[in-house]
């Protein structure tokens, strides 16, 4: 099974609104990523937040850290259509693993 | 001009043929890692690097093969024991200090025939 798990699987939003994704992970962590995937393409890295780290913010991107509830959110604000696209989180372990979810597909309309 | 290029973009295989995907960076990144993508899923870690000369196992390592002889390279074998090796092919690089995020290549599409 994979590490990482996001929540849900697929969104689809209107042009304007906020995305909100979630993902859960379980073992200890150095620090959680995000991606984002266009279709049959190579990730982007988007944004890291350390495991010390609460949340961060760049840009229209907002990332949450629970590592107590071992979790994270990616919040992307006034979504435009360019952002469709499949976004990850990643787990980096401290032996430099990097582990991926499953990934939510994020269609924004116009 | 930096970065992380994978060859070849499409591959293709006859049944019972080893075939190796190559991996390049000139980041000057210690770490180096391969993944496996099936289509609409995430991205499973087949074997990872974090300096030369050695490699470690990833979830879905059997039937895999990799070496990182020099720093730039992490090619990988997929050998015949691989049962269903018919998928998208992703390899990355990172600094490895968890400073910043990997940086990945565009692919390799393998489709046995």
């Amino acid at each position: 099974s994979q590490q990482g798990e996001e929540d849900p699987q697929a969104l689809s939003i209107q042009e304007g609104e906020n995305a909100t994704m979630n993902c859960s992970y379980k073992t200890s962590i150095n620090n959680l990523q995000w991606y984002r995937q266009n279709s049959g393409r190579g990730l982007v890295h988007l944004i890291l937040i350390r495991s010390n780290e609460r949340e961060k913010h760049s840009g229209r991107l907002r990332v949450t850290l629970d590592t107590s509830k071992k979790s994270s959110s990616l919040l992307i604000t006034a979504s435009r259509a360019a952002d469709t696209a499949s976004y990850f989180c990643a787990t980096e372990e401290n032996d430099y693993k990097l582990s991926f979810g499953a990934g939510t597909t994020v269609t924004v309309r116009a | 001009d930096g970065g992380i290029t994978q060859s070849p973009k499409y591959l293709f295989r006859k049944e019972g043929q080893n075939v190796t995907l190559s991996c390049e960076q000139n980041l000057n990144h210690d770490a180096m890692y391969w993944y496996r993508q099936d289509p609409g899923q995430g991205l499973r870690l087949i074997y990872y690097s974090q300096i030369v000369n050695d490699f470690q196992k990833g979830d879905i390592a059997e039937g895999y093969s990799v070496s990182r002889e020099k720093k730039e390279s992490f090619p990988l074998t997929v050998t015949s024991a691989q049962k269903n090796p018919t998928a998208f092919y992703l390899c990355a690089s990172s600094i490895g200090t968890g400073a910043q995020g990997a940086f990945f290549g565009q692919g390799t599409r393998l489709t046995v025939v």
